[in-house]
């Protein structure tokens, strides 16, 4: 058990629609980031939130945006969805652990766009 | 782009140690080591980091050269469940970053 959940786990959606992801991150956790996926690629950086203000971000354009709320939860929202867009989801937060700072990643929820 | 090389793929027979390989040549005196691992299709799972000292869990051990621009993981016994895609990445330890840049790792098979 990682102790970040993720949801949904699978889903499909059409070119032009906007998907909303939903991650519920470890308590305590100030610090949630997205990733994506790509079929046979390392996960990319999308967004990092911290306290609730983005605080760092990857080469993705204006339409993928989040969003992180007080209960340590997040949504990654997509807009004008693309078929490159198909992908693994993941996002993670983060403690400290002797002075550096670790991810823990859910499991992803795998996008596909038709 | 990633800021550490690994090769491809490597095997090794279960039981056996696995040492997987890693060169970070410019990695600088703020950056840490990490290791994480990613079955396939779960989320990559944290194994271990290391700055300058050798580091040992429960999971491996972490051995980085004296000037730090190489390390290798080892998995003292692995089974076939380790079979994964491992990622050596640096970080930097200052702050509250949490962007880690992932290559394309190296595909451990573990054959019976």
């Amino acid at each position: 058990e990682t102790g970040v959940t993720q949801s949904p786990t699978h889903l499909i959606k059409t070119r032009g629609q906007q998907v909303t992801l939903r991650c519920s991150s470890q308590s305590g956790h100030n610090t949630v980031s997205w990733y994506q996926q790509a079929l046979g690629q390392g996960p990319q950086f999308i967004f990092q939130y911290y306290r609730e203000e983005e605080n760092g971000r990857g080469n993705f354009p204006p339409r993928f945006s989040g969003l992180q709320f007080p209960n340590y939860s997040s949504e990654l929202n997509v807009n004008a969805l693309e078929l490159d867009d198909s992908a693994l989801y993941l996002c993670a937060s983060s403690s400290r652990v002797g002075g550096a700072n670790v991810l823990t990643f859910g499991a992803g929820s795998r996008l596909t766009v038709l | 782009d990633a800021k550490t090389t690994q090769p491809p793929s490597m095997d090794c027979a279960e039981g056996r140690a696995a040492n997987l390989p890693c060169n970070h040549s410019t990695i600088s005196g703020n950056e840490y080591v990490y290791w994480y691992r990613q079955i396939h299709s779960q989320g990559p799972q944290y194994i271990i980091h290391g700055l300058k000292n050798n580091e040992t869990n429960e999971m491996a051990s972490l051995i980085i050269t004296e000037d730090r621009k190489s390390s290798t993981l080892i998995l003292p016994h692995a089974t076939l469940r380790d079979t994964a895609v491992y990622y050596c990445i640096s970080l930097d330890y200052t702050g509250a970053n949490s962007k880690l840049t992932f290559g394309k790792g190296i595909t451990l098979s573990v054959r019976p």
